[in-house]
């Protein structure tokens, strides 16, 4: 267990609704990264904060995403009007500022029908 | 530029046999290099990294690697594998110069035979 926990683990929906995934990360790290994993591939960085700064966002992350990070502490993760393309396994990863070392939650896993 | 190369999709070992997990690197800089695996349904775990220091690096459950500036590689081995070990593992690149965002191999699915 990395500390790091994510919430729901399992998300169905329908092509066109809204979505929102959240993160609970480590209290004490204040570098926050989301990433995606298609099935069969490795995973892919989306965006990432520091305390509550959004500092990229990757060519990945289209206006139908966004992520927020108040107050630095937890994150959301929201896709409006989903797409079959959306389905995949979405990770929240922690991190020190200065540090390399990423821990990951279990992530949430997305099928859109 | 940072990327990583896993060279193998799959490796198949017999349980107690040694397992090798290729990886090829590139960057511009002096990289951070670890190796994730990831259980069924499991979240990813953290192997071991290599960050500069020794160029053997060992890690968790028995795994360990070598980094090769020479051969731009970075090979995860154990001497026995056990059934546990089946999961996927990735090889993943970082620098501070890219705010330590990760970059992922394509991954290797390891089967153990028993």
């Amino acid at each position: 267990d990395t500390g790091v926990s994510q919430d729901p683990r399992h998300k169905i929906t329908k092509r066109g609704q809204n979505v929102t995934f959240r993160c609970d990360p480590i209290s004490e790290h204040n570098r926050l990264y989301w990433y995606r994993q298609t099935l069969g591939q490795g995973p892919e960085f989306l965006t990432y904060f520091q305390n509550e700064a959004q500092l990229e966002k990757s060519r990945l992350l289209s206006d139908r995403f966004s992520a927020e990070r108040p107050k630095g502490s937890f994150s959301t993760l929201e896709i409006q009007r989903t797409e079959q393309g959306d389905s995949a396994m979405y990770l929240c990863a922690n991190g020190q500022l200065d540090q390399e070392t990423q821990y990951f939650g279990p992530g949430t896993r997305l099928l859109v029908l | 530029a940072q990327s990583v190369t896993q060279l193998d999709s799959h490796v198949s070992v017999s349980e107690g046999t040694p397992v090798l997990l290729r990886c090829n690197y590139s960057s511009s800089y002096s990289p951070s290099l670890f190796w994730y695996v990831q259980h069924p349904n499991k979240g990813l775990q953290l192997l071991l990294k290599y960050t500069s220091a020794a160029t053997l690096v060992k890690g968790i459950n028995g795994f360990e690697a070598e980094f090769k500036k020479s051969e731009t590689s970075f090979h995860l081995t154990k001497p026995s594998a056990h059934m546990s070990d089946a999961a996927e593992y990735f090889c993943v690149v970082s620098h501070p110069s890219n705010d330590y965002k990760l970059s992922f191999g394509a991954g290797t699915t390891v089967t153990v035979r028993a």
